[in-house]
């Protein structure tokens, strides 16, 4: 049980050039999310998906775009990205083992540097 | 939307003291509370949280207090260890899809 999965850790991108960051989990959630993390800024909420086959925006969702692939998968476009976009993003899940949760389980993060 | 603050923005204490960290929410709709812990270079665990039908709740060294009128929660670690610095941030959730607003973060630093 690896619980939350993301790949790349770390990726380096040009002004301009697109991206799929990709976010995996193996609890059988429902709900997934994702999030981004700037320095003294804590954690804002970009995208999420409540269920398979829906997605909402968050807090912060210009530049970028989801796909929910299926309950496992749900990855995170920039299709032209910016200096601004420059980033850790971190996915999470949360699911209803044993009963109704609300935790949110985080994956390790994937470092974004936008040159 | 919601607005979470965290204070102090860092803490430093001595091994074996008391550590506390308040949250301020501004949405009186907010029906769930988690503290997250996170170490360099990884992910948000969480370490506790509460709802709003509970006043408080304690887990071993760490407990959560809850003042719905107020609006305000806050983390208590008792007996501090070394492995108790990192980061910790507050959140609140508002609605059932548990979107959550995050605090900017506490450093606690556990000086040996």
């Amino acid at each position: 049980n690896a619980g939350v999965t993301q790949t790349p850790k770390f990726q380096v991108l040009k002004t301009g050039q697109s991206m799929t960051l990709q976010c995996a989990q193996d609890m059988n959630h429902n709900s997934m999310y994702w999030y981004r993390q700037d320095p003294g800024m804590g954690l804002r909420l970009i995208y999420y998906s409540a269920s398979e086959g829906t997605t909402d925006k968050g807090e912060v969702p210009n530049g970028y775009n989801v796909s929910r692939l299926n309950k496992r998968e749900f990855s995170l476009r920039l299709e032209s990205a910016a200096p601004s976009q420059t980033s850790v993003y971190f996915c999470a899940s949360r699911g209803m083992e044993g009963g109704m949760t609300d935790t949110q389980y985080f994956g390790p993060g994937t470092r974004l540097t936008v040159l | 939307g919601e607005n979470v603050e965290q204070h102090p923005s860092t803490l430093s204490v001595q091994e074996g003291d008391s550590a506390v960290i308040k949250c301020t929410y501004s949405d009186s709709a907010s029906n769930y509370f988690p503290w997250y812990k996170q170490e360099l270079g990884k992910g948000p665990q969480l370490i506790i949280d509460i709802r709003s039908n509970v006043g408080e709740k304690k887990d071993q060294r760490i407990a959560v207090t809850l003042n719905k009128t107020a609006k305000h929660f806050s983390l208590h670690i008792t007996e501090t260890q070394p492995e108790d610095s990192a980061v910790y941030f507050c959140a609140a959730a508002l609605d059932g899809n548990n979107r959550l607003a995050f605090g900017k973060g506490n450093q606690v630093v556990v000086i040996p």
